[in-house]
């Protein structure tokens, strides 16, 4: 079964201290990784696509990689504005629009 | 460019009603999924629409249709409604390999 789980489900870091969150992912023909950043009450914001392993992409104090098993967000030096449920989503084949998500990522940072 | 819009933004309902929710994508956008969202299933997929017809379908029961209009505006449909269905109601649109959400529908059923 097609699967995508996050981890850890809830992250508290101190503003400036560094860290990952991890996607791993069991699905057949991956076309695309995206992550997510989901403030309460609001959409989910599009921060990434990755497509191959390998594949790395940056934002701000935010960067995404992908392997053939797993995505890592890596976040450095955190500000409290960071502070946001992230989730991962994978496009596993057919059309772009059907993308299977995580349960995400719960990150708080403490100034 | 103008996000995606979704309305109504909250809607409170009875079980065993209906409800349309609807939603505008980003313009030239011609690609709609629909997601619920709740706190113990997290996103789930609902379908997903291009230029009019439904392109993929998630697990859900029949009581959740959609459709497509000719300016890709879509609306989803729940028919008698259960307690269960209360949710976050998102939809998204794409274009090439990035999939824009709008601020959700909240629907409530008492």
């Amino acid at each position: 079964e097609d699967q995508v789980t996050q981890s850890p489900e809830a992250l508290r870091l101190q503003e400036g201290e560094s860290s990952s969150l991890n996607c791993s992912y069991t699905v057949s023909g991956l076309r695309g990784l995206f992550w997510y950043r989901q403030d309460p009450g609001k959409g989910p914001e599009f921060l990434f696509t990755l497509y191959s392993a390998g594949e790395e992409k940056e934002k701000e104090r935010l960067k995404a990689t992908l392997t053939k098993k797993e995505s890592f967000l890596h976040i450095t030096a955190p500000k409290p504005e960071d502070s946001a449920t992230y989730l991962c989503a994978v496009w596993h084949g057919g059309s772009q629009g059907n993308l299977i998500f995580g349960k995400g990522t719960k990150l708080s940072v403490k100034p | 460019k103008a996000g995606v819009t979704q309305t109504p933004r909250y809607l409170i309902k009875t079980r065993g009603q209906q409800v349309t929710l609807s939603c505008s994508p980003i313009s030239g956008h011609r690609s709609v999924s629909w997601y619920q969202q709740t706190p113990g299933q997290g996103l789930q997929f609902l379908f997903e629409y291009f230029s009019e017809t439904q392109r993929n379908k998630g697990n859900f029961p029949g009581r959740f249709s959609g459709r497509q209009f000719s300016n890709s505006r879509s609306e989803m449909n729940v028919s008698t409604l259960e307690l269960g269905d209360s949710a976050l109601y998102l939809c998204a649109s794409s274009f090439s390999g990035e999939q824009y959400f709008g601020p959700g529908t909240r629907l409530t059923v008492t």
